[in-house]
Formats: C-alpha cells, sequence, structure tokens
C-alpha cells in the first residue's frame, strides 16, 4: 500500500524558515518524479516544486523561485521540500505528491499535508 | 502563469449528468494530453479520477469520463450520487516553467 507522510509543518515568523519531509512507502520511490503542492486556506490547489525520480531535475513555481528549495534521498525513500524567506502568503497546507508512472503531471497518491502558517 | 478556467460552481439532481470545464492554452492544456482531474471532499487530500485526459485509474468508478476538444478539457460525471459532492480541479502540464498548472476548481452540488 502507497503511503506518503508529510511533517514539519508549524507557525513560523516572516523571512523564517522550515523543512518539510515525506516520507514514502510501499513503492519503488526512486522511480517515480515526486511534487509538493500546497492549498491556501479556502482556496484551489497550486503547484509548487517536482523533483524527477534520480533527484536530478527540480522545478518550481514562478512564486516560490529563489526562496523554496526540493529535494530527495533515495536511500531513505524520503521527500522534502526547504522553505526560506517565508512570507504570509506562504501560508497553506502542503502536500507531497506521487507522479504517475513516467510523468510529471498527473498525481495518483497524495500525502495528508502538513500545515505552514507564516505570521508574527 | 494564470490558473486554468474553470467554472466556479455546478450542480445537478441524483442520477443526472454534469459536465465540468476547463479552459487554458495551446501552451498547457491544447498542447499535451496530460489533463488530469481531482475530487476533494472537505478537509481530505484531492483524489485523482481522470489523467491523461481520459485514464480511469483503479479503483475510479466508470461514471466518471474525460475528453478534450482544442484548448478546453471536460470532466462527465453520469450517474451523479450524494457522494459525488466535493471540489473538483484540472490540471496540465505546461510548457513555461511552472511546468504543472492547476484550474480554480469546481465545487459540484448535488441537490
Amino acid at each position: 500500500e502507497v503511503q506518503l507522510l508529510e511533517s514539519g509543518g508549524g507557525l513560523v515568523q516572516p523571512g523564517g524558515s522550515l523543512r518539510l519531509s515525506c516520507a514514502a512507502s510501499g513503492f519503488t520511490f526512486s522511480s517515480y518524479a515526486m511534487s509538493w503542492v500546497r492549498q491556501a486556506p479556502g482556496r484551489g490547489l497550486e503547484w509548487v516544486s517536482a523533483v524527477s525520480g534520480g533527484g536530478g531535475s527540480t522545478y518550481h513555481a514562478d512564486s516560490v523561485k529563489g526562496r523554496f528549495t526540493i529535494s530527495r534521498d533515495n536511500s531513505h525513500n524520503t521527500l522534502y521540500l526547504q522553505l526560506n524567506s517565508l512570507r504570509a502568503e506562504d501560508t497553506a497546507i502542503y502536500y507531497c505528491a506521487k507522479a504517475v508512472a513516467g510523468h510529471w503531471a498527473g498525481f495518483d497518491y497524495w500525502g495528508q499535508g502538513t500545515l505552514v502558517t507564516v505570521s508574527s | 502563469q494564470s490558473a486554468l478556467t474553470q467554472p466556479a460552481s455546478v450542480s445537478g439532481s441524483p442520477g443526472q449528468s454534469i459536465t465540468i470545464s476547463c479552459t487554458g492554452t495551446s501552451s498547457d492544456v491544447g498542447g499535451y494530453n496530460y489533463v488530469s482531474w481531482y475530487q476533494q471532499h472537505p478537509g481530505k487530500a484531492p483524489k485523482l479520477m481522470i489523467y491523461d485526459v481520459s485514464n480511469r485509474p483503479s479503483g475510479v468508478s466508470n461514471r466518471f469520463s474525460g475528453s478534450k476538444s482544442g484548448n478546453t478539457a471536460s470532466l462527465t460525471i453520469s450517474g451523479l450520487q450524494a457522494e459525488d459532492e466535493a471540489d473538483y480541479y484540472c490540471s496540465s502540464h505546461t510548457s513555461s516553467s511552472t511546468l504543472v498548472i492547476f484550474g480554480g476548481g469546481t465545487k459540484l452540488t448535488v441537490l
């Protein structure tokens, strides 16, 4: 059974940093691209970042480019998102999502999400 | 890059069929067969319902179907059931540096 378990969310002041983690199990982690998708309170879904199965290729939304960094540790089946220079508008539930085989887009499994709140 | 355009809300009665549209551009919906649809119930994570325009993942009811014409993709739900009431989001691969773009979401109400 595929499982994705996010952690690392919390309350942080504007300008602060957080590192989110997503522990994956139930599939060959290194064979699939992974993404982070966020959802601000009462708002829609927004794709944030993606990383290839091997970790060599990464992509970020323009809204987080230069502030967020996606990475993965295939030896520990874990996906990461480093969040720096946080702003109030980064407040959201952050989901990790597994891509459909051979795809970047199309996410067949999602975690339960971890809440990031940016406030003073 | 702006989100894909979806109607804010649609409604239908049990047993009826409804269609949700998702309009983009030739750089996303129209340029690739990588449109997906997600169902999200309140307080829950999204669930993949359709990928690659019209493919259903294992376990998804065949009452859900997807299609695309030009820059507009559509999700059709037939035989509406109360449990279908949820928010629905489309997404597409895009040629921009954004890689993946979502629609703004559509709230489906089963009357």
